[in-house]
This record gives C-alpha cells, sequence and structure tokens, in this order.
C-alpha cells in the first residue's frame, strides 16, 4: 500500500459546480497535511495547509480525519481556473505526495 | 519575493553523459528537497537535506545519483551516467524546519517551495 493514496479522477465538472477530492495516508504518526495545486507544465505550488479542525480559504474547504486517515479537499463554485492536478501532501518530516487528481472544469 | 531558482531549465543530453542540476534555496531556509515527477510516478521524493546535512536518500539510485550541497545557497543532483529512463522533470524544494516546543514527535516544518523545475531529455 502507498503512504499516500488519492482519488484517481480524472474530475470533469461543469462550472459552478462542488467537487471534493480526499486522499487516504498510512502513517499514523503523519503531522502535517497540505494541498498543493499544480498546472501543466508548471512546478505544484501550495494551496492550503490542513488543519486538525478544518480550516476555510474562500471556495476551498479542508478537514483532517485523523481517525480514518484522510484529509480532503472541496471546492465550491468552481471557475475554469480551478482546472489543474491537485496533489496532498502527507509528512513527519519528509514530504510524501499523493499522485494527484486532475481536475478540469468545464464551461 | 523569495524563490527558488533552478539550472538549467531545460536539458538534452545524449545517454551516457554527465547531467548537473542546480538548485538555489530560499535563503534562509534549512531544508532542501530534491523530487523527480513522470507522467508514469508521480512526483518522487529522491533525497533532502536539513543544515545542508542528507538526511535521506534513499529515493536515490546510488549508483548513478548523487546529491550534494557544497553550501547553504546551492544544492546540486548529478546523473552520470544518463540513461533515457532518467528523462523527467526534476524539482527542487526548500522549506524551514523549526522545533516546536512541547510537540511530541520533534521537529515540525513549513510551507515547502518548489522552483520552477529541470526538463530532462535524455536520447
Amino acid at each position: 500500500r502507498k503512504e499516500v493514496e488519492q482519488d484517481p479522477g480524472p474530475f470533469n465538472v461543469p462550472e459552478g459546480a462542488t467537487v471534493a477530492f480526499n486522499c487516504t495516508y498510512s502513517n499514523s504518526a503523519s503531522q502535517s497535511f497540505f494541498w498543493y495545486r499544480q498546472d501543466c507544465r508548471k512546478e505544484p505550488k501550495l494551496l492550503m495547509s490542513v488543519y486538525s479542525s478544518g480550516n476555510e480559504d474562500g471556495r476551498f474547504t479542508a478537514q483532517l480525519n485523523r481517525a480514518s486517515q484522510y484529509i480532503s479537499l472541496l471546492i465550491r463554485d468552481s471557475k475554469l481556473s480551478d482546472s489543474a492536478t491537485y496533489l496532498c501532501v502527507v509528512n513527519s518530516l519528509e514530504r510524501r505526495f499523493g499522485a494527484g487528481t486532475r481536475l478540469t472544469v468545464k464551461p | 519575493d523569495a524563490r527558488v531558482t533552478q539550472t538549467p531549465r531545460h536539458k538534452v543530453t545524449e545517454m551516457g553523459q554527465e547531467v548537473t542540476m542546480r538548485c538555489q534555496p530560499i535563503l534562509g531556509h534549512n531544508t532542501v528537497f530534491w523530487y523527480r515527477q513522470t507522467m508514469m510516478q508521480g512526483l518522487e521524493l529522491l533525497a533532502y537535506f536539513r543544515n545542508r546535512a542528507p538526511l535521506d536518500d534513499s529515493g536515490m539510485p546510488k549508483d548513478r545519483f548523487s546529491a550534494e550541497m557544497p553550501d547553504a545557497t546551492l544544492a546540486t543532483l548529478k546523473i552520470q551516467p544518463s540513461e533515457p529512463r532518467d528523462s523527467a522533470v526534476y524539482f527542487c524544494a526548500s522549506g524551514l524546519v523549526t522545533l516546536t516546543p512541547g510537540l511530541a514527535g520533534g521537529p515540525s516544518t513549513d510551507t515547502q517551495y518548489f522552483g520552477p523545475g529541470t526538463r530532462l531529455t535524455v536520447l
């Protein structure tokens, strides 16, 4: 089993839709969690950290479920510009990236 | 706006040649990571350094790859000899690890910032 596993995708959704991604992790000692966004032929960029109590940044909501060992990312009112690959990151000291979930938002 | 820089941005070489990729981490960051990304494997951690010391290079093929940090402003990844299967995008990232007082388990990590990557093609 991989340390970090993500929904395989791809997700194709219309503008305005709500879409959710999950990411499971195997190391129960993991201490920090993040979501990154990667555009085609670009480097990954931090989207948001994931806190134990859950956190929101505009249309994006991240949640952590330690008991079930997964994190989630919810995107509301999706925009064309949200089209990208979303990578979850789980780590102790070194980063373990999920394989990524590709999202395409269509007009 | 501090950024991680990587050179070269693109490299095309022939099998058997040596390839050297360079990375300048963000000033003040104490950790440096090297990743490789391919369509098939996704983002793989090759090696990482903290305070210039290698902490983990288990993801790196030892016979041909080597990673070093000659000083705090430069990290290098070398492939010798290169092979076609090494074709990928190589990312460097830097971050700051700090000790969080009272937190069981030791150090905690700050955000990790990626460089633009080196796109390597080995013919």
